[in-house]
């Protein structure tokens, strides 16, 4: 199976706190799981990365916590500010092939001030 | 921004006209991609290009054909258009020129509404 499941569809988080957005993938094949930033009118932009050799990667506020045996990974905003707010696509697929890329169905986050 | 040129932006037709959408880059990357937008589907791969002349069925591949007759175009048609075919389409090329990462670039996107 090729599926990557994303969850939850939409996310309201007061400013200042935590967003946290899973996904769940199937194929044990996937070596790579790319986050994506869309805003609106904008086409997604590559946020964070990580590969299966560790279980974390942070850059700045944004962390991607990664389960190999659960095949779930997901990723946290800390200190979640109004200029975080967009559509989240997790992704997973073959790290030396960009075609075999699949994206989970969005996260669209709105940050409250 | 990663130097990649969408046309049109937004392009409204009618059921069965043919539609061409064009994605123009000017960094030279060999690995070139269409993508589709829907609410609920996330982004799904419809074809792509791994060079001049050279390319692939993505996911949903049925009723587009595409073409690339130089490094830095890649066009996508639609022979027949059908309003299952309104969507947010975006192109987008690799992050290297020699590599495949896996890293993709977007441009930003073209809106098609099939009436």
């Amino acid at each position: 199976q090729q599926q990557v499941k994303q969850s939850p569809q939409s996310l309201i988080v007061q400013k200042g706190g935590i967003s946290i957005i899973n996904c769940a993938y199937e194929n044990t094949a996937f070596d790579y799981f790319p986050w994506y930033q869309q805003f609106p009118g904008k086409g997604p932009a590559l946020l964070i990365a990580i590969r299966p050799d560790v279980s974390e990667k942070k850059e700045g506020r944004f962390t991607i916590s990664f389960n190999k045996s659960a095949k779930q990974f997901s990723l946290h905003i800390m200190d979640s500010q109004p200029g975080d707010s967009a559509t989240y696509f997790c992704a997973a697929g073959i790290y030396s092939s960009a075609s075999k890329i699949i994206f989970g169905s969005g996260t669209r986050l709105s940050i409250r001030p | 921004d990663a130097g990649i040129t969408q046309s049109p932006r937004h392009k409204v037709t009618e059921t069965g006209t043919p539609v061409t959408l064009r994605c123009h880059q000017t960094e030279n990357h060999r690995y070139m991609y269409w993508y589709r937008q829907d609410p609920g589907h996330g982004l799904r791969l419809i074809h792509y290009s791994y060079g001049v002349k050279d390319t692939d069925k993505g996911e949903v591949s049925d009723g587009y054909s595409v073409s690339r007759s130089k490094t830095e175009d890649f066009l996508l048609t639609l022979e027949s258009a059908t309003s299952s075919q309104t969507s947010v389409y975006f192109c987008a090329i690799s992050g290297a020129d020699r590599a495949n990462t896996g890293e993709l670039f977007f441009g930003e996107g073209s809106r098609l509404t099939v009436l």
